[in-house]
């Protein structure tokens, strides 16, 4: 089945404590980004990446890292989280073409206390 | 000038009634459109995509596509309790710079029973 996985679905932490999000898809999809939604704000790109080793700052990518060292893996990274990263995330893959949707995995809901 | 524009709503509708969602767009030459299903805490899911002037129907969905205003409406035609959820316009947008899509904010529909 075609899907992005995206693990933990849940996460409780505390301030500074370091912790990654594991996203994965296996669509063979050149383009992949991480989303983070929180109410009345919409979906706001924190990172993308193109393609293998590419990877580019998107609308709020403060406070987070990503790595894209294999076609189909894409972690966010937060070294050292806040309360302010507190929020519901998603990973979403497509090909990255103009006619291309996203898929979008199952989400992550972080808590920061 | 936000370049995907939707109402937030709530829109409520009867069950039964038809829903109209729309969505504006800033870019004259985008090309690809796309509606997006939102349940509460869920991942957005795809449900339509539209490339072309006009209507594309899908079951109880239909598309509409009109570029010379640059807006885009999804009609859900015997809406149902179950459709009750925020409804996700995306837009490729030339020159956005961070991703192939950019999306709306949502618009929540509410189908009362």
């Amino acid at each position: 089945e075609a899907q992005v996985t995206q693990n933990p679905r849940y996460l409780i932490t505390v301030t500074g404590k370091k912790l990654t999000v594991t996203c994965s898809q296996n669509m063979n999809h050149e383009y992949m980004s991480w989303y983070r939604q929180d109410p009345g704000l919409g979906l706001r790109q924190i990172y993308y990446s193109m393609n293998v080793e590419v990877t580019d700052k998107g609308d709020v990518p403060e406070g987070y890292k990503v790595s894209r060292k294999e076609k189909r893996n894409f972690p966010l990274i937060l070294e050292s989280p806040s309360p302010n990263q507190t929020s519901l995330y998603f990973c979403a893959s497509g090909w990255g073409r103009v006619d291309s949707p996203l898929h979008f995995g199952n989400g992550t809901r972080l808590t920061v206390t | 000038q936000k370049e995907v524009e939707q109402n937030s709503g709530p829109l409520s509708v009867p069950e039964g009634a038809i829903a109209s969602l729309n969505c504006t767009y800033s870019d004259r030459g985008s090309q690809s459109f796309f509606w997006y299903r939102q349940y509460s805490g869920k991942s957005p899911e795809l449900i339509m995509s539209i490339y072309s002037n006009g209507d594309k129907e899908d079951g109880r969905f239909t598309a509409q596509l009109n570029k010379a205003s640059q807006y885009v409406s999804l009609l859900i035609r015997d809406s149902q309790p179950s459709d009750s959820a925020t409804y996700l316009c995306a837009v490729n947008i030339r020159n956005s710079g961070n991703t192939p899509l950019v999306f709306g904010k949502g618009t929540r529909l509410s189908v009362i029973a």
